[in-house]
C-alpha cells in the first residue's frame, strides 16, 4: 500500500484555469504538508495541517488554497493558474510535527502553458 | 534565511568508491535530516541527527554534524549505481514554526 499518495502526478493545463491536487496518507500521521519543487530542485514548504488545522503558511500566493477534510487528506487548489506556478508539487506527512521524519508522495508535475 | 547549502552541487565517481556531501546551515538546530530523491520521484528519508549527536551510522550511511560549525556531512561508502539521485539535508529552526528547510542539493552519479 502507498503511502503517501498523490492525483495526479501530470496536470497539463492553460494560464488561467483552476486545477485541484488531492493528496491522501495512510500512515496515521496528524501532519501533512504541501512543497514546491522548482526546476533547480530546490524545495520550499507551502502549507501544512496538524490535525486538519493550519500551522504554516508561507508567503503563498492567495491563489493556493489548502483544504484539509480530515488528517488523512490535504488537497491543494489552485486559482487562475500562471506560468510561474509550473513546478512539482510534493505532499507529505508526519507523525508530529515540523522536524520529525517526513514522509513524501511521489509529487504532481504541474506545467501551465 | 536558515536554507542549508550542500556542497558540491553533483559528484560522478565510479562504483565502489566513496562519496562525501556536505551540508552547511546558519541557525540553531534541533536536529538535522538526509533526504535522498531519484530522478522523478518523491523525498526518501535516510537518516536524522540531533543537535547533542555527533555522528550517526545506517549501513553504508555515515553522518556527522558538527554544531560549532553549522555543518554536516553525508558519507555513503561502497558506492552503487542505485545511489544515483540527489541529496538534500533538511534542517529545522529551535524557534518559530516548527518546519523543516531543505538545502539545495547534491547530484550524485554513480558510474558502472
Amino acid at each position: 500500500d502507498t503511502a503517501v499518495s498523490q492525483t495526479p502526478k501530470y496536470l497539463v493545463t492553460q494560464m488561467g484555469n483552476d486545477k485541484s491536487i488531492k493528496c491522501e496518507q495512510n500512515l496515521g500521521h496528524d501532519t501533512m504538508y504541501w512543497y514546491k519543487q522548482d526546476s533547480k530542485k530546490f524545495l520550499k514548504i507551502m502549507f501544512s495541517y496538524n490535525n486538519k488545522e493550519l500551522i504554516i503558511n508561507e508567503t503563498v500566493p492567495n491563489r493556493f488554497s489548502p483544504k484539509s477534510p480530515d488528517k488523512a487528506h490535504l488537497n491543494l487548489h489552485i486559482n487562475s493558474l500562471e506560468l510561474g506556478d509550473s513546478a512539482v508539487y510534493f505532499c507529505a506527512s508526519s507523525l508530529g510535527q515540523g522536524f520529525d521524519e517526513q514522509f513524501f508522495g511521489p509529487g504532481t508535475r504541474l506545467t501551465v502553458l | 534565511s536558515q536554507q542549508g547549502e550542500e556542497d558540491p552541487q553533483a559528484l560522478s565517481i565510479q562504483e565502489g568508491e566513496n562519496a562525501t556531501m556536505n551540508c552547511s546551515y546558519k541557525t540553531s538546530i534541533n536536529n538535522l535530516q538526509w533526504y535522498r530523491q531519484n530522478s522523478g520521484r518523491g523525498l526518501v528519508h535516510l537518516i536524522l541527527i540531533r543537535s547533542n549527536e555527533r555522528e550517526k551510522h545506517s549501513g553504508r550511511l555515515r553522518v556527522t554534524l558538527d554544531t560549532s560549525k553549522k555543518s554536516s556531512s553525508l558519507l555513503i561508502t561502497a558506492s552503487r549505481a542505485a545511489d544515483t539521485a540527489s541529496y538534500f539535508c533538511a534542517t529545522d529552526a529551535r524557534t518559530g514554526f516548527q518546519k523543516l528547510v531543505f538545502g539545495t542539493g547534491t547530484r550524485l552519479l554513480v558510474s558502472p
